[in-house]
C-alpha cells in the first residue's frame, strides 16, 4: 500500500491559465474522488469515478471543469481559464467499492493559487 | 441530503485533559459516520468508522466515538491528549456510493 500520491503538491498560476492535476490511488481500490477545501472549510465533494465511468458530478463543478479517468487507473482534474476563486486545496480520494461505504484514502492534495 | 455540523470551530485544551469534539450529522437513512484528522498540508486520515452495531467505537491513537442516533450526534472523544493531537478533525457522513460530505472541522490546540 503506498498511498494515495498526487501531483503537483503547489501550483501557482495567473489568472486565465489551464492547469492538471493528477492523482494515483491505492492499485486495487476502483473509487476515485476529487475534493476541494478551502481555508477555514471542510473538503467538498466534486466528482466521484468508479473504475474508468464518472457517475456523479457536484453542481460546484463549473463546466470549467473536466476529469478523466482513463483505464481505471490514475485520474486528471483540469480546470480551464482559471479564477481567482479557484483557489484552494484540491484532494484526491480512493477507497474499495465492496459492502457499506468504505473510508476513503486521501492524497496530500494539490494547493492551487491563482495570482 | 446528507449535512454536518460541527458547532465547536476552535478548542484548547491542556495536555493530559479530556477532549470531546461534536458532530451531529442528517441523513436520511443509516449513517455511516466517520472522523478523519488533517495535520497542516497535509491530507486527511482516518481515526476511526462507524458503520453499525456497537455505538462506542475504537480508533486509532486512544481516540473513541459514540454514535446516538437520537440526538444524530457522532461526538469523538479522548481521555487524554497529548501535544501531538493538535491538528483539524472532520466528521463526515457517506452515502451508499461512498460519497462522503464533511463538517467544516475543528482546530485543537493543546497547551502545554
Amino acid at each position: 500500500d503506498t498511498g494515495v500520491s498526487q501531483d503537483p503538491r503547489h501550483k501557482i498560476t495567473k489568472r486565465g491559465q489551464n492547469v492538471t492535476f493528477r492523482c494515483d490511488p491505492i492499485s486495487e481500490h476502483n473509487r476515485l474522488y476529487w475534493y476541494r477545501q478551502t481555508l477555514g472549510q471542510g473538503p467538498e465533494f466534486l466528482t466521484y469515478f468508479q473504475n474508468e465511468a464518472q457517475l456523479e458530478k457536484s453542481r460546484l463543478l463549473s463546466d470549467r471543469f473536466s476529469a478523466e479517468r482513463p483505464k481505471g487507473s490514475f485520474s486528471t482534474l483540469e480546470i480551464q481559464r482559471t479564477e481567482q476563486g479557484d483557489s484552494a486545496m484540491y484532494l484526491c480520494a480512493s477507497s474499495t467499492a465492496t459492502g457499506p461505504p468504505q473510508p476513503q484514502h486521501f492524497g496530500d492534495g494539490t494547493r492551487l493559487s491563482i495570482l | 441530503a446528507q449535512s454536518v455540523t460541527q458547532p465547536d470551530i476552535h478548542i484548547t485544551v491542556s495536555e493530559g485533559a479530556s477532549l470531546e469534539l461534536r458532530c451531529n450529522y442528517s441523513y436520511g437513512a443509516t449513517p455511516y459516520l466517520f472522523w478523519y484528522v488533517q495535520s497542516p498540508g497535509q491530507g486527511l486520515q482516518l481515526l476511526l468508522k462507524y458503520f453499525s452495531g456497537d455505538t462506542l467505537v475504537q480508533g486509532i491513537k486512544g481516540f473513541e466515538a459514540e454514535f446516538k442516533r437520537s440526538q444524530s450526534s457522532f461526538n469523538l472523544r479522548k481521555p487524554s491528549v497529548h501535544w501531538s493531537d493538535a491538528a483539524e478533525y472532520f466528521c463526515a457522513v457517506a452515502g451508499n456510493a461512498g460519497k462522503s460530505t464533511f463538517g467544516d472541522g475543528t482546530t485543537l490546540t493543546v497547551k502545554p
